[in-house]
């Protein structure tokens, strides 16, 4: 069964525009972490943002901040002031506390950013 | 830093064949893993380690080992390549959540494999 799901193949935003990218996970633990990662056209994997269960703040680094809202279990991530450089593949990712290293994956969403 | 290191970047192999991916982490982490990406399915767990002499299977084991002798290295081997196995490979290593909750996993560069 997905755990993760993100249901925006394909994302196009202007440059210096905002984006939300999309991100929803299942799961009955009560301990679990939630990230997003970058792929850039290159290949590697970038980490990008961290939210814990517990945390009671949305987690914000630089231009990524992500939206929690644990009742519906989404995670959005917004870029806000989007560059060029922000085209890639996104990821959204689940790591559940009952399964130690694990990490439960989306099928990501494609972020294309236009001058 | 090193960080997470894979070996090789890019390999063709024949249909039968056998190899074994290398990846070695200078971290110190307990916890590695073995993902292959796949276009349209994301991340998708192979193997995995929670430390030395421990290993378990993931979403998709079969064609696939791994053993994990030292904390640094955690290596995979494809027992006779189909080409349903052509596919990127990445390993991850991360410490244990419940002593760094927030930690990322660190990923290498990936290992894109074709098996003709």
């Amino acid at each position: 069964a997905q755990k993760i799901t993100q249901t925006q193949p394909g994302m196009f935003v202007q440059e210096k525009e905002a984006v939300t990218l999309d991100c929803t996970y299942d799961t009955s633990d009560q301990s679990y972490g939630l990230f997003w990662y970058k792929q850039p056209s290159s290949g590697e994997m970038i980490f990008l943002i961290y939210q814990g269960s517990y945390d009671e703040q949305n987690a914000t680094e630089g231009r990524y901040s992500l939206n929690f809202q644990k009742a519906r279990k989404s995670a959005n991530l917004v870029i806000s002031a989007s560059q060029l450089g922000d085209s890639a593949m996104y990821f959204c990712a689940m790591r559940r506390g009952s399964t130690l290293g694990r990490l439960y994956f989306g099928r990501g969403t494609q972020l294309t950013v236009w001058p | 830093n090193a960080g997470v290191t894979q070996t090789p970047k890019f390999q063709v192999l024949k249909t039968g064949q056998s190899m074994t991916l290398q990846c070695a982490q200078d971290m110190n982490h307990e916890y590695m893993s073995w993902y292959r990406q796949d276009p349209g399915m994301g991340l998708r767990l192979i193997h995995y380690s929670v430390g030395a002499g421990i290993t378990d299977q993931g979403e998709v084991p079969n064609g696939y080992n791994v053993s994990r002798s030292t904390t640094e290295d955690f290596p995979l081997r494809l027992l006779s390549a189909a080409p349903s196995q052509t596919s990127v490979y990445f390993c991850a290593s991360s410490p244990p959540h419940r002593q760094v909750p927030n930690t990322e996993a660190f990923f290498g560069q990936g290992t894109r494999l074709t098996v003709v």
